[in-house]
């Protein structure tokens, strides 16, 4: 499991773009699958992807694929969820969460990132 | 639509005990025993109370237990608390998915 700190609540306008951080701890942060979750408000967990920051071979979710871009940055231990035009379907909380492989359960150490997306 | 189905919501009283459903398929609960369960609180990130079907994490409390049968994975709290009023998610993995993972669409846990 890796802590995982995630960058504050933003609001931007459909359109804009946006990129949100999770950063781990740097002696776990490569050995780890960091994915990123999508909870839209009182609705359930769907998750949007995932990266292996060591090589960076990252995956998405069907729905999600083309409508974002996940990557990471390992001289900072950082994961990242980017959308290039927001659209208000887009309001919701984003986690990030860990796993060891792909047998393990996700670790959801992340708080969450509040996006509101409003014109 | 969720690839794993849970009731919406189940209800008890205090010191009650009560059981949330995980229903999936041949290809995912009915094939591994990785189920996990999550709570999430209003405004929290989700906790894992539940791993590979039955095993608790450390800190977790023994009023959580978890258990299988065919394709349907089961979460019992016994003893129910106020503070055990929450979201339920199950997962489970999956071979047949990009990413080898499942989830059920929540379950409302009310306390009375």
């Amino acid at each position: 499991e890796v802590h995982l700190v995630q960058s504050g609540a933003e609001m931007r306008q459909p359109g804009e773009s946006l990129k949100i951080s999770c950063e781990g701890s740097a002696y776990s942060f490569t050995t780890f699958w960091i994915g990123w979750v999508r909870q839209r408000p009182g609705k359930g967990l769907e998750l949007m992807g995932i990266i292996y920051p060591r090589d960076s071979d990252t995956t998405y979710n069907s729905p999600f694929h083309g409508q974002v871009t996940i990557s990471a940055d390992t001289s900072i231990s950082t994961a990242y969820l980017q959308w290039s035009s927001l659209e208000a379907s887009d309001t919701a909380v984003y986690f990030c969460a860990s796993r060891a492989t792909a047998f393990d359960p996700w670790h959801f150490s992340g708080q969450g990132t509040l996006v509101t997306v409003s014109s | 639509q969720s690839a794993l189905t849970q009731p919406a919501s189940v209800s008890g009283s205090p010191g009650q005990s009560i059981t949330i459903s995980c229903t999936g398929t041949g290809s995912d609960i009915g094939a591994y025993n990785y189920v996990s369960w999550y709570q999430q609180h209003p405004g929290e990130a989700p906790k894992l109370i539940i791993y590979d079907v039955s095993h608790r994490p450390a800190g977790v409390s023994t009023r959580f237990s978890g258990s299988k049968s065919g394709n349907t994975a089961s979460l019992t709290i016994s003893g129910l608390q106020a503070e055990d009023e929450s979201d339920y998610y199950c997962s489970s993995y999956s071979a047949g998915t990009t990413l080898f993972v499942v989830f059920g669409g929540g379950t409302k846990l009310t306390v009375l």
